[in-house]
């Protein structure tokens, strides 16, 4: 099956600078790559996807990239804020006819004031 | 109430008592899924039901029993866990069986420990 890593595992960033989380993945057939954000005590909750027909995704101050040849996919804050605190996930579904992601470990994100 | 609840929030129970989690949508969507979280780890797939069919039961041990009686509400029957089972477990809902991908709508989750 698919397998999800995902790093760093934790991340401190002073307010204002950028945060870049990476994620890798084995399966090659894998085409949908979603980030979830978890703030602490809420429900995950997605930010922003990329499907593998496309190399980056851009949401305001959230930007995603997918290098297929390399299995890799990240995630890109910049000007981070005290609200970007929080535990963010990657995933990936396995195929087209699949329905079932296969999440990486999670990172949590510490933004300093 | 709008989105995904579940209830109870939190849950402690001894290895022989029997409790169940509720899961409630109010979006509409023909699918729901439970997943666990363990702290460090990726969220693991339970089950998962679309139109009220189970699809899914990713080799989870009998004591975890799911039960969808429609495509709004989502139940998880415990009987005689272990600590190990101690964890979050997360209900989620998408607007189809997310074949191919689709964004998940998660719960808050139900806090379980296992004395």
């Amino acid at each position: 099956g698919e397998n999800v890593e995902q790093h760093p595992s934790t991340l401190s960033v002073q307010e204002g600078d950028s945060a870049v989380i990476k994620c890798t993945y084995s399966d090659s057939a894998s085409n949908y790559f979603p980030w979830y954000k978890q703030e602490l005590g809420k429900r995950p909750q997605l930010i922003i996807d990329i499907r593998s027909n496309v190399g980056e995704k851009k949401d305001q101050r959230i930007a995603v990239t997918l290098n297929k040849t390399a299995k890799h996919f990240s995630l890109h804050i910049t000007e981070t804020q005290p609200e970007d605190s929080a535990v963010y996930f990657c995933a990936a579904s396995p195929s087209a006819n699949d329905y079932k992601l296969s999440f990486g470990a999670g990172t949590t994100v510490t933004v300093r004031a | 109430e709008t989105g995904v609840t579940q209830t109870p929030r939190h849950l402690v129970m001894g290895m022989t008592n029997k409790k169940s989690l509720k899961c409630e949508q109010h979006l509409g969507h023909n699918a729901m899924y439970w997943y666990k979280q363990s702290a460090k780890k990726p969220l693991e797939l339970m089950f998962v039901y679309s139109l009220e069919e189970r699809v899914e039961n990713n080799s989870v041990p009998s004591r975890f029993s799911p039960e969808c009686p429609n495509s709004s509400h989502l139940f998880l029957h415990l009987h005689t866990l272990q600590p190990e089972d101690s964890a979050l477990y997360l209900c989620a809902s998408s607007q189809e069986l997310a074949v191919g991908g689709g964004e998940l709508f998660f719960g808050e989750g139900s806090r379980l420990t296992v004395l």
